[in-house]
């Protein structure tokens, strides 16, 4: 089954206390990108890459890090947490092909940052 | 800088009735992708579909229908004969223009509340 999947659902965490949260796509996508949704602000973009070693920043990166060693996975990295990184965080993938246009969304990340 | 505009912040309509939701772009680009997603009240996110700024033709998926009009840069939604399951926050997006087929930055409307009432 084609799926986008996110570790962990949910995470209760302290400021300060570094944490990842994993994204990983079984359908050999090139392009996967992380979004946070907040009451009020909507959807933003916090980092996209497009292909393996390739990232680059959306509208929100500060105090988050991606890294895209592997095409399946693109882990979300939060340093140091704060809580107004206490958001709902969504992973997606996409394939790069011309005319293949579709988007898949992980579940998402619930997080409380203490 | 890009921006998305969803002026619509909720629509309430009865089930049956046709619905439109509007979205406004600017871009600098002369090249660029737009984008609608929905987000049922069960919070996870769907694609519904991507255009491209050289396409301004028309599209049609079953009761839903897009309308790309790059003159007013709009790129409307309409849901005919809506059903209770439409019920859902609908997100535009614009992208910048990026290496054909590939995906790039989004940015995002604030979303418009579909309420369909039985």
């Amino acid at each position: 089954e084609a799926q986008v999947t996110q570790n962990p659902r949910y995470l209760i965490t302290v400021t300060g206390k570094k944490l990842t949260v994993t994204c990983s796509q079984n359908m050999n996508h090139e392009y996967m990108s992380w979004y946070r949704q907040d009451p009020g602000l909507g959807l933003r973009q916090i980092y996209y890459s497009m292909n393996v070693e390739v990232t680059d920043k959306g509208d929100v990166p500060e105090g988050y890090k991606v890294s895209r060693k592997e095409k399946r996975n693109f882990p979300l990295i939060l340093e140091s947490p704060s809580p107004n990184q206490t958001s709902l965080y969504f992973c997606a993938s996409s394939p790069s092909l011309a005319g293949q246009e579709t988007q898949y969304f992980g579940p998402g990340t619930r997080l409380l940052v203490l | 800088a890009q921006k998305v505009t969803q002026a619509q912040t909720e629509i309430s309509v009865v089930e049956k009735e046709d619905v439109t939701l509007d979205c406004v772009y600017e871009t600098r680009d002369t090249t660029y992708y737009l984008f609608w997603y929905k987000q049922p009240p069960s919070g996870e996110l769907v694609f519904l579909i991507r255009r491209n700024s050289f396409d301004e033709q028309n599209e049609i998926s079953g009761r839903y229908s897009w309308n790309f009009q790059k003159s007013t840069s709009s790129f409307n939604f309409t849901i005919t004969a809506s059903q209770v399951v439409d019920s859902a926050v609908y997100f535009c997006a614009l992208s910048e223009a990026v290496p054909r087929g590939s995906w790039g930055k989004l940015q995002f409307g604030a979303g418009t509340q579909v309420v369909v009432t039985p």
